[in-house]
């Protein structure tokens, strides 16, 4: 079946490093695929999404690519401060639309030092 | 954003109750909500799809009868685990979709529900 696979966490860095999170996925069908945060104490939030090949989602400094051939979308931002500390999930759902019916990475923990 | 409110946040129950988890939409309308369950450092997993005024469809795996749904109005799905058991214990995620010009899914902030 479907599946998204993230890298673990925790990953802790100082504040201005460069931040990754690896990503792939599944190639079943022409799924979208999406990156969600979860601060502390909040419920999940829509960062970005990318709905075909070689979009790139971007939102708050972050971004990620939809690479079809490497079947990945791997999340980066290039200098990160201690608001970005919190749970991220990658996920696909089968179409377009965010709402549908989504299949998640198992999520990283960022820590993010002063 | 749109919000979506979970009641309530944590539950520690005895074995063999049963335990009522509400997902309201605050401030918009969904036919359609989704309960995930989500296991210690593993992914968020799809439990079942609540449809309003309808049955709920239900993933592979998932026992119908053990976790309950209800969607009985536009704002309100609940998840009811009945006769709980330690092994039922997890964090319990609901999310609405807000249809728009960009529909997108909002969450709730979760359940963290302990059986004892």
């Amino acid at each position: 079946g479907d599946s998204v696979t993230q890298m673990e966490g925790p990953v802790t860095l100082s504040e201005e490093a460069f931040l990754t999170i690896n990503c792939t996925y599944t190639a079943t069908g022409y799924p979208s695929l999406f990156w969600y945060v979860q601060y502390p104490g909040e419920g999940l939030q829509l960062l970005l999404k990318a709905t075909k090949a070689d979009d790139k989602g971007s939102n708050k400094g972050f971004e990620a690519t939809y690479r079809k051939e490497t079947t990945s979308f791997h999340l980066e931002k290039g200098s990160v401060q201690v608001s970005d500390s919190a749970v991220y999930f990658c996920a696909r759902s089968p179409g377009a639309i965010a709402g549908n019916k989504l299949t998640f990475g198992g999520g990283t923990r960022v820590l993010v030092k002063p | 954003g749109a919000v979506v409110s979970q009641h309530p946040s944590w539950v520690i129950c005895k074995s063999g109750t049963s335990v009522k988890i509400e997902c309201r939409s605050l401030d918009f309308q969904a036919t359609t909500m989704f309960w995930y369950r989500q296991f210690p450092k593993q992914s968020l997993m799809l439990m079942a799809t609540s449809n309003e005024g309808s049955k709920a469809t239900y993933e592979q795996g998932v026992e119908k009868d053990k976790f309950l749904i209800n969607h009985a109005s536009l704002t309100l799905s609940t998840l009811t685990v009945t006769s709980a058991h330690p092994e039922d214990s997890s964090f319990y995620i609901c999310s609405a979709p807000k249809t728009g010009m960009n529909t997108e899914a909002f969450f709730g902030q979760g359940t963290r529900l302990t059986v004892v």
